[in-house]
């Protein structure tokens, strides 16, 4: 099982829709969760970071922890064709100094 | 502040050849990483720094050796290039337990 695994994608929704991306973890004493967003050529930057349990709003994009169920998502909402990119699950455990990656998700807005 | 940057941003090598690729931060960070993404794939760290004079290997350190210089800059060196080093590599940097801040990256060919 890898320690952190995002839907394979790829995630195709109109524009306007609700994009929903999802992560799991396998390390329960993990503390710090990010969310990056990279363009095509392009370094990943960041998007959300989320420490607490629950959601956490910051406009068009929330993200969601369930540290129980050991799962982080991000909800895009309004989604525009400028938000088509791959989007990386990051998580970092007690150790400040490392954080894990998922392989991704792509999504793709059409208009 | 020019944030993260790092030289050269394209390199083509022979098997067998060696190359240093240089990584500096204008943000006085602590932490700085050195990671490879390969094609659909997530970040995979290689090694990193916590601090000036400290190095760790990350989950993928074999053919690579790394040196932080100073508290600016941290290199990664491959010492024996092969065709599996094939990649597009990141360095990063960070400040306590925020986010990361990426470079642009380095597209590296082993032929």
């Amino acid at each position: 099982q890898k320690e952190v695994e995002q839907n394979s994608g790829p995630l195709s929704v109109p524009e306007g829709a609700i994009a929903s991306l999802n992560c799991t973890y396998s390390d329960r004493g993990s503390q710090s969760f990010f969310w990056y967003r990279q363009y095509s050529g392009k370094s990943p930057e960041l998007i959300m970071f989320i420490y607490s349990n629950g959601d956490k709003e910051d406009g068009r994009f929330t993200a969601q922890l369930n540290k129980a169920s050991q799962y982080v998502s991000l909800l895009i909402r309004d989604s525009q064709p400028s938000d088509s990119a791959t989007y990386l699950c990051a998580v970092r455990g007690p150790n400040a100094g490392k954080s894990t990656f998922g392989d991704g998700t792509t999504l793709t807005v059409k208009p | 502040n020019a944030g993260v940057t790092q030289t050269p941003k394209f390199q083509v090598l022979k098997t067998g050849q060696s190359m240093t690729l240089q990584c500096a931060q204008d943000m006085n960070h602590n932490s700085m990483y050195w990671y490879r993404q390969d094609p659909g794939m997530g970040l995979r760290l290689i090694y990193y720094s916590a601090s000036e004079g400290t190095t760790d290997k990350g989950e993928v350190p074999n053919g690579y050796n790394v040196s932080r210089l100073n508290k600016r800059e941290f290199s990664l060196r491959l010492e024996s290039a092969a065709p599996s080093q094939t990649s597009v590599y990141f360095c990063a940097s960070k400040f306590r337990d925020y986010e990361q801040y990426f470079g642009p990256g380095t597209r590296l060919t082993v032929t």
